[in-house]
């Protein structure tokens, strides 16, 4: 199975800050990745797929990265709505592994 | 628009078994897979298997292989998940999700099972 990992799990920020959280998977998964978003009580929600793909009605603030092991989520302007926990998901191979999750909350 | 509706929360006895459906609509049911993930209290979210609603064809994370089934019915546009034998480290809130990608989610399922 293809492990991934975040950091950082936890990240303190600003409402204006820029953001990077970074996954990383055991072996190369080419840009087989997607992000996602979850708020406390509420279902996941795609950001990001294909490594840097913006999904529909997802703000421009949010950009990715990276192909192969290594890969970066940013986030522009962080805005009182982007507190949440990030998740990175490989679709490379099955079992479709998550990352342990990396969450953002205000300074 | 897309959307994924899935069944009301259940509370279960340990070796009891569960169904959860999830209904979906506004596109082509065959021409994507569904994921099935759960997230237990607090933690993080685990993909548990997906199932292509094409033709039916599976793949089940190897923790529940054995214990779990998915299931699509065409005519109804539904994906259903079936855990068997279930214990106290099952109770999560269950979720399923079009494919590929995880584009769109379900409300998600709480499963609680308690003696």
């Amino acid at each position: 199975d293809i492990q991934m990992t975040q950091s950082p799990s936890s990240v303190s920020a600003s409402v204006g800050d820029r953001v990077t959280i970074t996954c990383r998977a055991s072996q190369g998964i080419s840009s087989w990745l997607a992000w996602y978003q979850q708020k406390p009580g509420k279902a996941p929600k795609l950001l990001i797929y294909a490594a840097s793909t913006l999904h529909t009605g997802v703000p421009s603030r949010f950009s990715g990265s990276g192909s192969g092991t290594d890969f970066t989520l940013t986030i522009n302007n962080l805005q009182p709505e982007d507190f949440a926990t990030y998740y990175c998901q490989q679709a490379n191979s099955f079992p479709r592994t998550f990352g342990p999750g990396t969450k953002v909350d205000i300074k | 628009q897309v959307q994924l509706v899935q069944s009301g929360a259940e509370v279960k006895k340990p070796g009891a078994s569960v169904k959860v459906s999830c209904k979906t609509s506004g596109y082509t049911f065959s021409s994507y897979g569904i994921s099935w993930v759960r997230q237990a209290p607090g933690q993080g979210l685990e993909w548990m298997g997906w199932i292509s609603a094409y033709n039916g064809n599976t793949n089940y994370a190897q923790k529940i292989q054995g214990r779990v089934t998915m299931t699509t019915d065409t005519s109804t546009s539904t994906a259903y998940m079936d855990l068997r034998s279930l214990r106290s480290d099952d109770t999560a809130v269950y979720y399923c999700a079009r494919e590929p990608f995880s584009d769109y989610w379900g409300q998600g399922t709480l499963v609680t099972v308690s003696s």
